[in-house]
């Protein structure tokens, strides 16, 4: 089975701290995906990754960067917490595309989220 | 980024067939489309994903027509834990592949 885990399930932080959330997947896929989900909006992309240290912006990046230093890995960083970015974080892995065995073209595999309440 | 609509939400029975249908005017030839399913406190959960015309799984069915403009997801006999939120993507991973807001699903008995 696939495995996407974040670090944390629920984070407190105050505003003007540095939040890092971080997320693992054990498949070896090569896309990694970060999302906000708020009530109304859906899932929003911030930032992916396709390779190691490769980043790409997604529709919402403002106040956000990350990292991919290992495939495996893939962090979410908030420089300076907000209390606008009081959200769920999801993140999720990719393969690179095309079939890969039984798993689909397109399918995501996400994690179980993060609730950050910024206060 | 092609765009899509769906219905907010939608109400229905147990046992009952249940049809959401998406539109995507402007799906570009290699796009793909597919649906996720997301139920609360949970990240989204592939369910199935098809190019053209029917798409069946153990899961649910994915009817598209000829012109691709929209496609439906028909989830048969649904139960109460069929209570979700579906979302209809299009396009290709990692680029240009989007959700939107989905369609709540509410499952009555």
């Amino acid at each position: 089975d696939v495995k996407v885990t974040q670090s944390s399930r629920y984070l407190v932080k105050r505003t003007g701290e540095k939040v890092f959330l971080e997320c693992v997947q054990d498949m070896d896929h090569e896309n990694m995906f970060w999302y906000r989900q708020d009530p109304g909006l859906g899932l929003r992309l911030i930032y992916f990754s396709y390779d190691v240290k490769m980043k790409e912006k997604g529709d919402i990046p403002e106040g956000y960067s990350v990292s991919r230093e290992k495939k495996e890995r893939f962090s979410l960083i908030l420089e300076s917490a907000s209390t606008n970015q009081t959200s769920m974080y999801l993140c999720a892995s990719s393969f690179e595309g095309g079939l890969a065995g039984e798993y689909s073209y397109n399918e995501q595999f996400f994690g179980p989220g993060t609730r950050l309440t910024v206060l | 980024l092609a765009k899509t609509t769906q219905p907010i939400s939608m109400d229905s029975y147990e046992g009952q067939e249940v049809n959401i249908t998406c539109s995507h005017n402007n799906i570009a030839t290699n796009d793909y489309i597919t649906w996720y399913q997301q139920f609360p406190s949970q990240g989204p959960r592939f369910i199935i994903q098809g190019y053209k015309t029917k798409v069946t799984n153990e899961v649910a069915s994915l009817f598209i027509p000829a012109d691709r403009k929209s496609s439906t997801l028909s989830l048969p006999r649904v139960s109460l834990s069929d209570t979700a939120v579906y979302y209809c993507l299009v396009g290709d991973i990692p680029n240009d592949m989007r959700f939107g807001a989905g369609t709540r699903l509410t499952v009555k008995p």
